[in-house]
């Protein structure tokens, strides 16, 4: 089955800096790369997504790119607010809609 | 966007006993997903709950420990069957609108077991 790896597992960044997360996964069936964001007592909420036939995509500060190849996908946060202090999980997953998350990184903005 | 409710949110149960958890859905969805949530870790799928049909479990859990029923396509329950402190987690209750598309999450079920 399909396993995601993510990193770091937690990210301090001084407000105004960029933010990068990494996540690998094993399985090359695997076609659809969501990122949640999930606040402090929060439901997990969709942040952005990335599809295999694409190899990037923004959606003002939040840019997700894929690499199929090398089987890695990354989110990148610019411009960091407080706000954007969360904890981000990573999730693969294919066509038999089995979605793996990678373990979380927990990213603090400080102000 | 679907709209899901799940409940209890919260609830503090005793060392084997058993508590359902119910999540209700404001739309007809063919795919509902059950995912566990310990301390400060990921999201782990337990099931997914198959309306008409058996839930189809994952590794590491079983239909005795976590029967699910899914008896029409906005409604599904879990149970977490005698309880031990070890099933103290939050329980999310997900929803996909489009086959292979984004999951919608329920606010959890925290549940503590003393």
């Amino acid at each position: 089955g399909e396993n995601v790896e993510q990193h770091p597992s937690t990210l301090s960044v001084q407000e105004g800096d960029s933010a990068v997360i990494k996540c690998t996964y094993s399985d090359s069936a695997s076609n659809y790369f969501p990122w949640y964001k999930q606040e402090l007592g929060k439901r997990p909420q969709l942040i952005i997504d990335i599809r295999s036939n694409v190899g990037e995509k923004k959606d003002q500060r939040i840019a997700v790119t894929l690499n199929k190849t090398a089987k890695h996908f990354s989110l990148h946060i610019t411009e960091t607010q407080p706000e954007d202090s969360a904890v981000y999980f990573c999730a693969a997953s294919d066509n038999n809609n089995d979605m793996r998350f990678g373990a979380g990184t927990r990213l603090t903005v400080k102000p | 966007s679907a709209v899901i409710s799940q409940k209890p949110s919260r609830d503090i149960c005793q060392r084997g006993t058993s508590l359902t958890i119910q999540c209700q859905v404001d739309s007809q969805v063919t795919m509902m997903f059950w995912y566990r949530q310990q301390p400060g870790q990921s999201l782990t799928l337990i099931a997914t709950a198959n309306q008409g049909s058996e839930a189809t479990y994952e590794s590491g859990f079983v239909i005795d420990k976590f029967p699910i029923s899914r008896p029409n396509l906005t409604f599904s329950t879990l149970t977490v069957s005698n309880m031990s402190p070890e099933d103290s987690s939050i329980y999310l209750c997900s929803v996909e609108e489009s086959v292979g598309g984004e999951l919608f999450f329920g606010e959890g079920s925290r549940l503590t077991v003393l």
